[in-house]
C-alpha cells in the first residue's frame, strides 16, 4: 500500500490570511507530484505539475514547492479569498502509470 | 470541446443489479482512469487503461469490470451491485509525455451511485 498523506485535514482561515498545507509521499520511484483544486459539486482541476526536486510553481496567489528527496510538497495561498475555499488534493505519480491521491485538505476562507 | 463526459450523474441500484457507468473523452487521450471517492478517503483507483485494448487493475478493482474498445470510451461495469459500492465515481483521462499538460488528469463531473 502506497501512502500519500495530506495535512491538515481541514482548515478555516480569515479572508486575507496566508496559509499553507503539506503533502507527503514516498521518495522512491518518484515521477511527478500534482496538485488539484476541487470545488464542491465540481470535478478536480489541475493546479500544478511538479517533476524536479526543488521545483517551485506559482499561479497568482497560489504557489507550491517540491522536495523529492524527503518526499514532501507544500502548497501556499497568500492573502486567502473566499473563492479559494475548496479541497486541495495532491497526487503522487511513480514510474508506473498510476496516480495515488491524498485525502485532501479542505480549506474554508471566512469573509 | 466536451472534455470528459460521464453518464449517468446519479443512479440508485438495488443489491444484485448490474449497471454500466459510461465515460467518453474527445481529447484523443491515451490514458483513462476510473476512481471512486468515499467520505474521508482519497480518490482510489479502480481500473485504468493506457490505450485501446489494454486495461489494468488499480487499488480497488474487486466487483468491477472495464473494457477499452476505442480510444474515446472507457465504460465501468458493476455486475452484482453491493452496498459497499455506494460511492461517487470519477472518470479521468490524460496523455503521456514530457511537455506542459502531459500527464495532467482531466476529470469528468462524477457519477453518484447508491446501492440499497
Amino acid at each position: 500500500i502506497l501512502n500519500v498523506e495530506q495535512s491538515p485535514q481541514s482548515l478555516h482561515v480569515q479572508e486575507g490570511d496566508s496559509t499553507n498545507f503539506t503533502c507527503s509521499f514516498p521518495s522512491s520511484n518518484f515521477y511527478a507530484l500534482h496538485w488539484y483544486r476541487w470545488e464542491t459539486a465540481k470535478s478536480p482541476e489541475a493546479l500544478f505539475v511538479m517533476t524536479l526536486n526543488g521545483d517551485e510553481k506559482k499561479k497568482g496567489r497560489i504557489s507550491a514547492t517540491l522536495n523529492t528527496k524527503e518526499g514532501y510538497s507544500y502548497l501556499y495561498i497568500k492573502g486567502s479569498q473566499p473563492e479559494d475555499s475548496a479541497t486541495y488534493l495532491c497526487a503522487y505519480k511513480n514510474t508506473g502509470n498510476q496516480f495515488y491521491f491524498g485525502t485532501g485538505t479542505s480549506l474554508t476562507v471566512i469573509p | 470541446n466536451a472534455g470528459v463526459t460521464q453518464t449517468p450523474k446519479f443512479r440508485i441500484l438495488k443489491i444484485g443489479q448490474s449497471m454500466t457507468l459510461q465515460c467518453t473523452q474527445d481529447m484523443n487521450h491515451n490514458y483513462m482512469y476510473w476512481y471512486r471517492q468515499d467520505p474521508g478517503m482519497g480518490l482510489k483507483l479502480i481500473y485504468y487503461s493506457v490505450g485501446a485494448g489494454i486495461t489494468d487493475k488499480g487499488e480497488v478493482p474487486n466487483g468491477y469490470n472495464v473494457s477499452r474498445s476505442t480510444t474515446e470510451d472507457f465504460p465501468l461495469r458493476l455486475e452484482l451491485a453491493a452496498p459497499s459500492q455506494t460511492s461517487v465515481y470519477f472518470c479521468a483521462s490524460s496523455y503521456p509525455g514530457q511537455g506542459a499538460g502531459a500527464n495532467v488528469l482531466t476529470f469528468g463531473a462524477g457519477s453518484r451511485l447508491t446501492v440499497l
